[in-house]
């Protein structure tokens, strides 16, 4: 157990519906990242946050948001689903510091039918 | 642009030897991770590795050449639950971690 707690585990929804998955960093962690994992790909990091502000983005669509709230807990919004939204989430967390291992959830898997 | 390359996929056998090697090209160097992940679950973490050389963690090791951005993890007395993917990560100037697709590793018996 990572520590890190994401919620839903799985989440089955159609086209053109808007989800959102929540997740909670390990207790200290103040940086968060949203990753996207399609079967057998490897991980696309979406978006970071560090203490409520967005830090990093990377490959993350226009119809995908998120944010960290002052609890610490993050949520990524996903809005006009498509097929090839369907994937596992991860969220994963760190400490303050700059080089430090992540720490992933257990992810939630969506499936969009 | 940023770059991480491993193999697909590997096989071995139980109680063999294997060594995944990871080659990158980045901007700027923090250190490499390696990741091991299981079919449906989340990577946990196996190893860093910021200066050259090796580090060993019981049957695992890893080893890092700044200078040929390369690293390797060489994982001894396979046992049958590592079957997994294992993913290199570095880390580069900006603290952003880069990742590679992974190495879906399948040992038989």
């Amino acid at each position: 157990d990572s520590g890190v707690t994401q919620t839903p585990k799985h989440l089955i929804t159609a086209t053109g519906q808007r989800v959102t998955l929540r997740c909670s960093p390990r207790s200290g962690d103040l940086s968060v990242y949203w990753y996207q994992q399609s079967l057998d790909q490897g991980l696309q990091f979406l978006i970071q946050y560090y203490n409520g502000e967005e830090r990093a983005k990377g490959n993350i669509l226009e119809r995908f948001s998120a944010q960290q709230f002052p609890d610490l807990h993050s949520e990524l919004n996903l809005s006009s689903l498509e097929l090839g939204d369907s994937a596992l989430y991860f969220c994963a967390s760190t400490t303050s510091g700059r080089v430090h291992e992540q720490f992933f959830g257990p992810g939630t898997r969506l499936t969009v039918l | 642009g940023q770059n991480i390359d491993q193999p697909t996929e590997m096989t071995a056998t139980e109680g063999a030897i294997v060594q995944i090697n990871c080659t990158y090209q980045t901007s700027g160097f923090n250190g490499l991770f390696w990741y091991q992940q299981h079919a449906g679950e989340a990577p946990t973490f196996l190893s860093y590795n910021v200066l050259d050389g090796l580090e060993e963690k019981g049957r695992f090791s890893s080893f890092l050449s700044r200078s040929k951005g390369y690293s390797y993890l060489l994982l001894k007395e396979l046992q049958m639950k590592d079957s997994a993917s294992y993913l290199c990560a570095v880390m580069d100037s900006n603290y952003q971690l880069i990742w590679g697709a992974g190495t879906k590793l399948i040992i038989k018996p």
